[in-house]
């Protein structure tokens, strides 16, 4: 049974526009929250983080909200890129990092 | 430059023939990870090392061994791989745990 859900394999958005990846965790012990992105041939890098005591995180193009009784996070690119296709990970902790639990990814298209 | 590397980058192999995947990392981390990605299931935790002779068992470590003598060293060994262990691995480092890991750029494994 998966504890990070990531429900949507792909994703396709226009350059310029937003793109809005979705993330559900179903263990209410995660405390702490990450986005990867990965390219091919390459390791996944790490993007931004939310602690559970936040609800939003920002860092340049990049937010990620947090809903915590929805047991839902949201990564937020704006504007959109061709340079963001990739597959995003989202991955949660409830161990300070020690064990980092990851959704299956979702493939984001942006086409120019 | 920091990084984690990994060697080989591909090996085919046959079943039962032991084999190992190294793992270094220049940045002096106290944490280490070994991961597997497969379709569909995103990346998931073999094992992991909090510090020297400190390791646990991930989601998934049967199959597998490791060992920290060294802490920049961090490798996967397979007494008798078989074909379901076909996969792609990633060894990541982490710091501190918290604010994510740096990954390596991956070995791409086949059983046959």
């Amino acid at each position: 049974d998966q504890q990070v859900k990531q429900n949507s394999p792909s994703l396709s958005v226009q350059e310029g526009r937003i793109s809005i990846l979705n993330c559900d965790y179903t263990n209410s012990m995660f405390d702490y929250f990450l986005w990867y992105k990965k390219y091919p041939a390459e390791g996944p890098t790490f993007l931004i983080s939310i602690s559970s005591i936040k609800d939003k995180n920002e860092d340049g193009r990049f937010t990620v909200f947090l809903n915590k009784s929805a047991k839902h996070l949201s990564l937020h690119i704006v504007p959109s890129q061709p340079g963001d296709s990739a597959v995003y990970f989202c991955a949660a902790s409830m161990e300070y990092g020690n064990k980092l639990v990851f959704g299956a990814g979702t493939i984001l298209r942006v086409k120019s | 430059e920091a990084q984690v590397t990994q060697n080989p980058r591909y090996l085919i192999t046959v079943t039962g023939k032991k084999l190992t995947v190294t793992c270094s990392q220049n940045m002096n981390h106290e944490y280490m990870s070994w991961y597997r990605q497969d379709p569909g299931l995103g990346l998931r935790q073999i094992y992991y090392s909090m510090n020297v002779e400190v390791t646990d068992k991930g989601d998934v470590p049967e199959g597998y061994k490791v060992s920290r003598k060294e802490k920049r060293n961090f490798p996967l060994i397979l007494e008798s791989p078989s074909p379901n262990q076909t996969s792609l691995y990633f060894c990541a480092s982490s710091a501190t745990g918290l604010y994510g890991y740096t990954f390596g750029s991956g070995t791409r494994l086949t059983v046959v």
